[in-house]
């Protein structure tokens, strides 16, 4: 079993549509959990980070998470085609770990 | 500005020859991270540090080595016994274990074999 499970897509949705990026962990010590935009030949850049059970929102995207289910996910409203990226998933116990990504394609 | 870098941006590998990745930080960070990245795929672990003068191995450490010897420089060596060392190597740092802070990257070194 891996340390971090994401569906690797492509995730395709219509320019304004609300994208939903899953992920499972099976650390169940993990006390962090972030999620990560990468473009293509570039570094990851950090979107979100959530440390508690529930829903954090900012801006377009809202990371809810759930310990008891081990599973982090990221929605993103409003999608736009500038959102078009690999989403990385992270989780960190004693390490950090990442999952390996979803492609996420939206289509104007 | 707080950040942390990598260099070089590229580097090229003869067969055969140890090249040094160096990553830096002056965000005072305890921890540190090297990952590796084939194309298409996530990123895979080699070595961590928590803190310094002290580092373990990751998911994929051989053919690679590390030190920490100050706190804010944690360079990477591919060794000759790295087989298949064409890659892209991103550095991560972020504060120690227990603290709820978010992991920032460098910029990546893309290595070639030549």
């Amino acid at each position: 079993q891996k340390e971090v499970e994401q569906n690797s897509g492509p995730l395709s949705v219509p320019e304004g549509a609300i994208a939903s990026l899953n992920c499972t962990y099976s650390d169940r010590v993990s006390q962090s959990f972030f999620w990560y935009r990468q473009y293509s030949g570039k570094s990851p850049e950090l979107i979100m980070s959530i440390y508690s059970n529930g829903d954090k929102e900012d801006g377009r995207f809202t990371a809810q998470l759930n310990k008891a289910s081990q599973y982090v996910s990221l929605l993103i409203r409003d999608s736009q085609p500038s959102d078009s990226a690999t989403y990385l998933c992270a989780v960190r116990g004693y390490k950090l770990v990442f999952g390996a990504g979803t492609i996420l394609r939206v289509k104007s | 500005d707080g950040g942390i870098t990598q260099s070089p941006k590229y580097l090229f590998r003869k067969e055969g020859q140890n090249v040094t990745l160096s990553c830096e930080q002056n965000l005072n960070h305890d921890a540190m991270y090297w990952y590796r990245q084939d194309p298409g795929q996530g990123l895979r672990l080699i070595y961590y540090s928590q803190i310094v003068n002290d580092f373990q191995k990751g998911d994929i450490a051989e053919g690679y080595s590390v030190s920490r010897e100050k706190k804010e420089s944690f360079p990477l060596t591919v060794t000759s016994a790295q087989k298949n060392p064409t890659a892209f190597y991103l550095c991560a740092s972020l504060q120690g274990l227990g603290m709820n802070t978010e992991a920032f990257f460098g910029q990546g070194t893309r290595l070639t074999v030549v």
